[in-house]
């Protein structure tokens, strides 16, 4: 199957500083990415839908401004979780469309903000 | 409205036994059917997936599921599970119109030696 590396696995910053997070498709090119932020013990929730050279789609309730996506290539895409509260804290994950048949996702990244 | 149901938060059962985990979709067309594993930590992996043609389906691991289209249903199940497959599972079903997955809530699989 096709491979969607997400790095940081973990990362750890202060209240108040950005941090980035990315997302690649490795044997693929993804024109559609998606990410999804995951509470302890809940399922995905969908934050974002981005598209290579354009603007993300966010979803109802989620902050364009605190959480900036770029999608600059077709194997890439970053999420910047910016000024980050403690309340940012959560398990982050992205995945990649290569068609309309199946997503592939990420490992994960776990934001602790402290 | 697209949305997926798995009644069971928790399911637990002996090694070695069998498993099914239940999934209900509401979609107005034919779906894509999937199911993921989670281990704790880690991002989604695909178990199987449904598209068309044989409704039973034959994912990795042992796994399989069957889509019912009268019950609007997409089980999965397992014939001997094995400690390792303590996991969370999430049945999804999509992309819908608007190009997206729609998950389940997930049903966490707890494994007794």
């Amino acid at each position: 199957g096709a491979v969607v590396s997400q790095h940081p696995s973990r990362v750890i910053c202060k209240s108040g500083t950005s941090v980035k997070i990315e997302c690649r498709s490795l044997d693929f090119q993804a024109t559609t990415m998606f990410w999804y932020r995951q509470f302890p013990k809940q399922s995905l929730m969908l934050m974002a839908t981005s598209n290579e050279g354009s603007k993300a789609t966010y979803e109802q309730g989620v902050e364009k401004d605190k959480f900036l996506i770029n999608h600059a290539s077709l194997t890439l895409s970053t999420l910047t979780v910016t000024s980050a509260h403690p309340e940012d804290s959560s398990f982050y994950i992205c995945s990649a469309r290569r068609d309309r048949s199946e997503a592939f996702f990420g490992q994960g990244t776990r934001l602790t903000v402290v | 409205a697209q949305s997926v149901t798995q009644p069971d938060i928790h399911i637990t059962v002996s090694e070695g036994a069998s498993l099914e985990l239940r999934c209900n979709y509401s979609y107005g067309a034919t779906p894509y059917l999937f199911w993921y594993v989670q281990s704790p930590g880690q991002g989604l992996q695909l178990l199987l997936k449904y598209f068309s043609g044989d409704t039973l389906v034959q994912g990795i691991k042992g796994f399989e599921a069957e889509f019912k289209r009268s019950q609007s249903s997409f089980n999965l199940r397992k014939p001997s599970v094995h400690w390792s497959d303590a996991a969370e599972y999430f049945c999804a079903v999509g992309p819908n119109r608007d190009d997206k997955i729609i998950f389940g809530k997930g049903t966490r699989l707890h494994i007794l030696p």
